[in-house]
């Protein structure tokens, strides 16, 4: 079955500077990858997602490029601000209603 | 984005007794539910699949007797922890898909602590 590794497990930046996170992926088959902000105490929330048929997608501050021939996809947060502090999950799965892997998480900490 | 609502955000029970936490898409027709629990600073882990009118797929490791799953419309299902004991208190978390199956939306969470 499908397996995802995330790193870093931690990440501290500086306010205004760009935060990356990266993900691994174990089957080719995989085709849709979302991630997922979560705050304290709250359920994760979808911030971007990106198909296996796209390489970059983009939406304002956040973009996720997708390299499917080294299976591994990463989510670039710029201009990063506080708010933007959260534990970050990436996912993978290979077909629809089959369920989500996650990743591990990136506990992002943007420091004022 | 989708909207779903899990219900109550926060439950405090006794050993023994059993609680109910519903999982409300509000926005659209929920083809496919999944639950799932979170420990501390930790990632989620799934417990069960469910498809409306269908039975609950479980993961291994997960009593279906003790986690009861009911997915009996389009828009609700329930987790239903039975018999609870405090090694049962957790963050639960329930998610919704449509029927096109991609975007998967995730409620608030429940915290359930059993004392």
């Amino acid at each position: 079955g499908e397996n995802v590794e995330q790193h870093p497990s931690t990440l501290s930046v500086q306010e205004g500077d760009s935060a990356v996170i990266k993900c691994t992926y174990s089957d080719s088959a995989s085709n849709y990858f979302p991630w997922y902000k979560q705050e304290l105490g709250k359920g994760p929330q979808l911030i971007i997602d990106i198909r296996s048929n796209v390489g970059e997608k983009k939406d304002q501050r956040i973009a996720v490029t997708l390299n499917k021939t080294a299976k591994h996809f990463s989510l670039h947060i710029t201009e990063t601000q506080p708010e933007d502090s959260a534990v970050y999950f990436c996912a993978g799965r290979n077909s629809g209603n089959t369920p989500l892997v996650f990743g591990k998480g990136t506990r992002l900490s943007v420091i004022a | 984005g989708a909207v779903v609502s899990q219900h109550p955000s926060r439950v405090i029970c006794k050993s023994g007794t059993s609680v109910k936490i519903e999982c409300r898409s509000l926005d659209f027709q929920a083809t496919t539910m999944f639950w799932y629990r979170q420990f501390p600073k930790k990632s989620l882990m799934l417990m069960a699949t469910s498809n409306e009118g269908s039975k609950a797929t479980y993961e291994q490791g997960v009593e279906k007797d003790k986690f009861l799953i009911n997915h009996a419309s389009l828009t609700l299902s329930t987790l239903t922890v039975t018999s609870a004991h405090p090694e049962d208190s957790s963050f639960y978390i329930c998610s919704a898909s449509d029927l096109l199956g991609y975007e998967q939306y995730f409620g608030p969470g429940t915290r359930l602590t059993v004392t």
